[in-house]
């Protein structure tokens, strides 16, 4: 089946590093995202890793791909207060000559000082 | 850049009535999306407009139809609303093979 999955919420302080973890299922996704939404808006794409790789590095951004679990995170270094969003992983499944993004309920990370 | 334009942003509906969401792109993106967002559920996929002229089911279609009117314009229409149709709906565009998808600000529908 397709199914992904999230923790809720995370609370980090200002400065902290932020681990944010997803469980997929499909085990043929061709790459993997992550989306950022910020209060009253829309998803925007922050990173994707494509499924053959381990490790992606992004300025602050460390995504993390373990396909034999089937477990992906989204490390933040020094998490800032305008890292307060819900982040949400995604699969990418194709559907003959579709690609299906499928979400996870999204995480909310609250920053505090 | 506009990218991709919802509307409206807001909306309240009785039960039975019917409305139209409108969604404009851009960006000459061939493949666009409409999604609705539940608290818990993160997003389910309604339909879908591989390209122009062609639209197909995603996950949770029934209550809704879409139109693709042409590359630019996908719009999703609530026929007889419903309480469970409570949500915030988002349209999303991306070029077709690729899955970075560029979304909407959203609409948040509520049916009483």
């Amino acid at each position: 089946g397709e199914d992904v999955e999230q923790s809720l919420f995370l609370s980090v302080r200002e400065g902290d590093s932020s681990v944010i973890n997803c469980t997929y299922t499909d085990s043929s996704s061709t790459y993997l995202y992550w989306y950022k939404q910020e209060p009253g808006a829309g998803l925007q794409l922050l990173t994707y890793i494509f499924s053959n790789m381990d490790m992606k590095q992004d300025q602050r951004l460390t995504v993390l791909l373990n396909k034999k679990d089937k477990h992906l995170s989204l490390r933040i270094a020094d998490t800032q207060t305008g890292d307060s969003a819900i982040y949400f992983c995604a699969e990418s499944i194709g559907t003959g000559g579709y690609n299906k993004l499928i979400f996870g309920a999204g995480t909310r990370l609250a920053v505090h000082p | 850049n506009a990218g991709v334009t919802q509307t409206p942003k807001f909306q309240v509906l009785k039960t039975g009535q019917s409305m139209t969401l409108q969604c404009a792109q851009d960006m000459n993106h061939n493949s666009m999306y409409w999604y609705r967002q539940d608290p818990g559920m993160g997003l389910r996929l309604i339909y879908y407009s591989a390209s122009e002229g062609t639209t197909d089911k995603g996950e949770v279609p029934n209550g809704y139809n879409v139109s693709r009117l042409n590359k630019r314009e996908f719009s999703l229409r609530l026929e007889s609303a419903a309480p469970s149709q409570t949500s915030v709906y988002f349209c999303a565009s991306s070029e077709l093979g690729t899955d970075e998808a560029f979304f909407g600000q959203g609409t948040r529908l509520t049916v009483v």
